[in-house]
């Protein structure tokens, strides 16, 4: 079974300037979530989509990110302006159904790395 | 702030030694709780969940325990291997409608 697909894996931006991630959950799974992972920090959700609705967006920053999932799969994380404070994982994962709870696991797929300079 | 974290940023084991990783979570309300392991450059892994309504679950070399008088879960690692070297994060939650919610993470180390 594939797992949840990110990219791009690295990249480095100057503060101000934007930038977009794209993830590609599991087959099957309608829920989706962005967390934001600070080095030496544990994941932190951003938002929460159950197919191509928002259940969860209280701790994205609206002021200069945004999260699309159109057609209830692929999602795009976007950010602008990036802030060196963004710097930062940025890991998509899935579940089969909204979670977390017993035997819906959350999977999670290797992340995009960003770095503001 | 972090309503789960940890006791230990760091711990160092032998090759072969069980190892034992804590966790502390404030919140009273959580029903679910999960360990992940990250291992460097790569996303969180399920390890092992555990309800609120259970005390101990066993999987393949690794035990979980909850302790909820004292608000506290642990993560038992029997026979560690070089392989189990990553960081453990343990994470908590407050039902199917609720967010998953990481502490800060230790850093597993295995002496060979």
């Amino acid at each position: 079974e594939a797992g949840v697909a990110q990219s791009p894996r690295y990249k480095i931006i100057e503060k101000r300037q934007s930038v977009a991630f794209w993830c590609n959950p599991i087959s099957g799974h309608a829920t989706l979530y962005w967390y934001q992972q600070i080095l030496g920090q544990g994941p932190k959700l951003l938002i929460q989509f159950q197919n191509n609705g928002v259940v969860d967006d209280s701790q994205l920053p609206k002021d200069r990110f945004s999260a699309e999932r159109l057609k209830g799969v692929d999602s795009t994380l976007k950010i602008q302006p990036a802030k060196l404070e963004d710097s930062a994982v940025y890991l998509c994962a899935s579940s089969l159904l909204r979670g977390p709870f017993s035997g819906n696991t959350i999977y999670f797929g290797e992340g995009s790395w960003l770095t503001v300079v | 702030g972090e309503s789960v974290g940890l006791h230990l940023p760091t711990l160092s084991v032998q090759e072969g030694d069980n190892s034992i990783i804590n966790c502390a979570y404030s919140n009273s309300a959580s029903d679910y709780f999960i360990w992940y392991k990250q291992e460097s450059g790569k996303g969180p892994q399920f390890i092992i969940d555990i309800r609120s309504n259970m005390d101990k679950r066993q999987g393949q070399r690794v035990t979980v325990l909850l302790n909820k008088t004292v608000k506290h879960l642990s993560l038992q690692i029997a026979a560690t291997q070089p392989g189990d070297s990553a960081v453990y994060f343990c994470a908590e939650s407050g039902g199917s409608q609720g967010n998953l919610i990481f502490g800060k993470g230790t850093k597993l180390s295995v002496k060979p």
